[in-house]
């Protein structure tokens, strides 16, 4: 079964309005979970990388204050895509691992603005 | 920096073809490889890894083997199904559990 599940699957948020994506692990503590984006056709490019109790590291490029990572437990992370945008509209998938296991990916959210 | 390299899809066969998918990388230091396969509509699923130079991966009739000489990890399977139609990213690991992609090469099987 899925250890790692991401919610919601598919979300679509009008222009303007703000939109959060959980991805949570089931059976394992994520000491590190990563936030990737993938654009049609194309690769997943990694946006930020999230440890446990600490803030996020983003990629060069990545505005940290229109993608909110938050990790406050061992379970959870959440990215909330602030003020979306039409251009925002993509395939976004979270990654996790325990620092001992192999990363484990959710199955992603398609996240449409309208 | 660490890049990957994989060849552009669709790439189109029909059932019980030989496959490959190729792929090479550039890093410094010996990276971790990797192949993974993203059904339509799902997050990705590790297919396959080798840690080290000469390591070959296996797993559902696929194989790669980690050539250092030739900085490559092509992807290859003997008969390939209906059901291994999807997108294949060959990936990297850049340390602390830090992938980097290939852009992904979508197989189509036909019957």
């Amino acid at each position: 079964g899925a250890v790692v599940s991401q919610h919601p699957s598919w979300v679509i948020c009008k222009s303007g309005t703000s939109v959060k994506i959980e991805c949570r692990s089931l059976d394992f503590q994520a000491t590190t979970m990563f936030w990737y984006r993938q654009f049609p056709k194309q690769s997943l490019m990694l946006m930020a990388t999230s440890n446990e109790g600490s803030k996020a590291t983003y990629e060069q490029g990545v505005e940290k204050d229109k993608f909110l990572i938050n990790h406050a437990s061992l379970t959870l992370s959440t990215l909330t895509v602030t003020s979306a945008h039409p251009e925002d509209s993509s395939f976004y998938i979270c990654s996790a691992t325990d620092q001992n296991s192999p990363l484990h990916f959710g199955n992603g959210t398609r996240l449409t603005v309208t | 920096g660490n890049s990957v390299t994989q060849m552009e899809g669709p790439v189109t066969l029909s059932e019980e073809a030989f496959l490959t998918i190729n792929c090479t990388y550039t890093a410094t230091g010996y990276p971790s490889l990797f192949w993974y396969v993203q059904y339509p509509g799902e997050g990705l699923q590790l297919l396959l890894k080798a840690t080290k130079a000469d390591d070959k991966g296996s797993n559902k009739g696929f194989e790669a083997t980690y050539r250092k000489e030739t900085t490559s990890f092509h992807l290859e399977k003997g008969s390939v199904q209906v059901s291994d139609s999807a997108v294949y990213f060959c990936a990297l690991s850049g340390g602390y559990n830090k992938l980097i992609f290939g852009a992904g090469t979508r197989l189509a099987v036909h019957p």
